[in-house]
């Protein structure tokens, strides 16, 4: 089976901007979880998606939001981009978001904010 | 709140050596526990996990871990070191009784030398 994609791999954009990531999980995978990965606050949980709904979303700002769609694609969008919000963005994905199933992640997106 | 602490920024041994990487959690329910490898430029790659059973679980490349319970302790071991097991490696809990995010530690930089 194909692993997790992210696209795109890299991005530059300035402050103000708004960016958005792609995520195509696992065939199979229904469960689709965002986090950023940053040097000062390592990993952090941002959002996890199944069935097209939000079940579980950590302590990030409005800004940053997601949705999946019906093939269990996931799209998180971060708008008026700052500074901080450079980091690596991990997309990972699971037969099942509770319980016992390991997530499996994606390459990251690397984000840098000018 | 759950938590992960790993107390070691990096771990330093000579290959063939036994190595060990620690890690010590808080959850309020019952813990689910897995160990993740971080190669520069990647995403994380899932090594094994505990979810309920012996102690002692096996998983990729010749690493396991070893569950207390106790001691609130899931400490990654492997009796032999590569200089290809050279990374960073992160711990990560999921509470049974909290949703769906993984809560990750810090992450532990091992570097094997020849």
């Amino acid at each position: 089976k194909a692993g997790v994609t992210q696209t795109p791999r890299y991005l530059i954009k300035t402050r103000g901007q708004q960016v958005t990531l792609s995520c195509s999980p696992i065939s199979g995978h229904r469960s689709v979880s965002w986090y950023q990965q940053t040097p000062g606050q390592g990993l952090q949980f941002l959002f996890e998606y199944f069935s097209e709904t939000q079940r579980n979303k950590g302590n990030f700002p409005g800004r940053f939001s997601g949705r999946q769609f019906s093939n269990s694609r996931s799209e998180m969008n971060v708008s008026t981009l700052e500074l901080g919000d450079s980091a690596l963005y991990l997309c990972a994905s699971s037969l099942e978001g509770y319980g016992a199933y390991e997530q499996y992640f994606g390459p990251g997106t690397r984000l840098t904010v000018t | 709140a759950q938590s992960v602490a790993q107390p070691e920024d990096q771990v330093n041994v000579a290959e063939g050596n036994p190595l060990t990487v620690k890690c010590t959690y808080s959850v309020s329910g019952n813990p689910y526990l897995f160990w993740y490898v971080q190669y520069p430029n990647r995403g994380l790659q899932f090594l094994l996990k505990y979810i309920t059973g012996d102690n002692l679980v096996k998983g990729s490349y010749g690493f396991e871990a070893e569950f207390n319970k106790s001691q609130t302790s899931f400490h990654l071991k492997k009796p032999s070191a590569l200089v290809s097991d050279s990374a960073l490696y992160f711990c990560a809990v999921r509470d049974d009784q909290a949703g769906t995010a993984l809560i990750f530690g810090k992450g532990t930089t091992l570097s094997v030398s020849s």
